[in-house]
């Protein structure tokens, strides 16, 4: 198993609260994913990196931000949380951007807004 | 506006039969598809792929097929095993690159022994 490490594995958090998620990678892979999966709609990406301090948006990047200051850490942060971003987060990791490198997933996160 | 559809949201088979996942897709314009499975509590994990230029591709149990004239995939898995019980999700990239993937919704395939 890909040593991806997502925390914490469960949040419950009020609407308007600042929540941030870690993904911790062992592998030294340049590229790293936040996803985030919903009912009805498989798993949509919101923000991706391609190396150290270099992000970009997903699919769904709106009311998210991402930090990346080390090759093993990809930060997702929410800065004011609302109900539509209950959902199971996952992170994954690949070698290169080619599809020839798939994607590795951590285990995830599954985050409630009340 | 969903480019990918899975538009079975489960489906149940005997041990040792054959199961097939179908997948549908919009964008003409996808050039690599992927298969990945899913364990409750647990990450996708990849399966299999297959490249625009190919209509089939075999990797031990599992086969995947690409009509692209159809827009259709279909996953088929010989035998079935009561371990292949999981949620299956077919993605679709474009310009061959893991940022431009897209998910199907899923397929929670059950394999009754």
């Amino acid at each position: 198993d890909a040593g991806i490490t997502q925390s914490p594995r469960h949040k419950v958090t009020e609407t308007g609260t600042p929540v941030t998620l870690r993904c911790h990678q062992t592998e030294n892979h340049r590229y790293m994913y936040w996803y985030r999966q919903d009912p009805g709609h498989g798993l949509r990406l919101i923000h991706y990196s391609y190396g150290v301090k270099d992000t970009d948006k997903g699919e769904v990047s709106d009311g998210y931000s991402v930090s990346r200051s080390k090759t093993e850490d990809f930060l997702l942060t929410l800065e004011s949380a609302t109900s539509s971003q209950t959902s199971v987060y996952f992170c994954a990791i690949s070698e290169s951007r080619q599809n020839n490198s798939p994607l590795h997933f951590g285990n995830g996160t599954r985050l409630t807004v009340t | 506006d969903q480019q990918v559809k899975q538009n079975s949201p489960s489906l149940s088979v005997q041990e040792g039969r054959i199961s097939i996942l179908n997948c549908d897709y919009t964008n003409s314009m996808f050039d690599y598809f992927l298969w990945y499975k899913k364990y409750p509590a647990e990450g996708p994990t990849f399966l299999i792929s297959i490249s625009s230029i190919k209509d089939k591709n075999e990797d031990g149990r599992f086969t995947v097929f690409l009509n692209k004239s159809a827009k259709h995939l279909s996953l088929h898995i010989v035998p079935s095993q009561p371990g292949d019980s999981a949620v299956y999700f077919c993605a679709a990239t474009l310009n061959s690159r893991n940022n431009d993937m897209r998910f199907g919704a899923g397929t929670r395939l059950t394999v009754k022994p």
